[in-house]
């Protein structure tokens, strides 16, 4: 069973560049979510689809940041204007649609390590 | 508002010490999940366990335990015989079913060492 893959793993930017991040789910996982964890935390909720639909976005999620899941496959999550605060591990999550049991959860990609300079 | 407080922030064990990690959550809603996930070194986190507010039996898995209480807003976890490679930072996390997503809400995490 093939886990949550993202790519890329680690990206450096400057300051004011655009970058894209992409996360592959869980084939059969219909819900896919976004996170962003900064150092000494836990990770922060940003966005969630459900197959396609962009069905919540957190306040944290500014203008700058956009995410798209086209066909309810793979998704992107776009920074434009990046700032230092950006700096981040950005987590994709995913998991089926009906939850059942203590094994049934959400599962969790390696992240993107993305920093500003 | 939905809250999860994890007191410790780091602690260090001697291999095969029991060591138990404290949760305690905040939500006014009756339906609700309780999670626990391990990030080690290499930052992927990994799922542990789900738990369903309507479930208060214990889960066992090998070396780990769940102790679920909703009198005390409490999910502990603990791990008996701890090993080296149980060193990870552990959260606890909340969700509700509100609008059908499994949004998480986590813990600050817990820093666990385990010397050899």
């Amino acid at each position: 069973d093939t886990g949550v893959s993202q790519d890329p793993r680690h990206k450096i930017t400057k300051r004011g560049q655009n970058v894209t991040f992409r996360c592959d789910p869980i084939s059969e996982h219909n819900r896919l979510y976004w996170y962003r964890q900064t150092l000494g935390q836990g990770p922060e909720f940003l966005t969630y689809f459900q197959n396609e639909a962009q069905l919540e976005k957190s306040r944290l999620l500014s203008d700058r940041f956009s995410a798209e899941r086209p066909k309810g496959s793979f998704s992107t999550l776009e920074i434009q204007r990046t700032e230092q605060g950006d700096s981040a591990m950005y987590l994709c999550a995913s998991s089926p649609y009906a939850l059942s049991g203590p094994r049934s959860g959400v599962y969790f990609g390696p992240g993107t390590r993305l920093t500003v300079t | 508002a939905q809250k999860v407080t994890q007191a410790q922030t780091e602690i260090s064990v001697v291999e095969k010490e029991d060591v138990t990690l404290d949760c305690v959550y905040e939500t006014r809603d009756t339906t609700y999940y309780l999670f626990w996930y391990k990030q080690p070194p290499s930052g992927e986190l990994v799922f542990l366990i789900r738990r369903n507010s309507f479930d208060e039996q214990n889960e066992i898995s090998g070396r780990y335990s769940w102790n679920f209480q909703k009198s005390t807003s409490s999910f502990n976890f603990t791990i008996t015989a701890s090993q080296v490679v149980d060193s990870a930072v552990y959260f606890c996390a909340l969700s509700l079913p509100e609008g059908g997503s499994e949004k998480l809400v986590f813990g600050k995490g817990m820093k666990l060492t385990v010397n050899p």
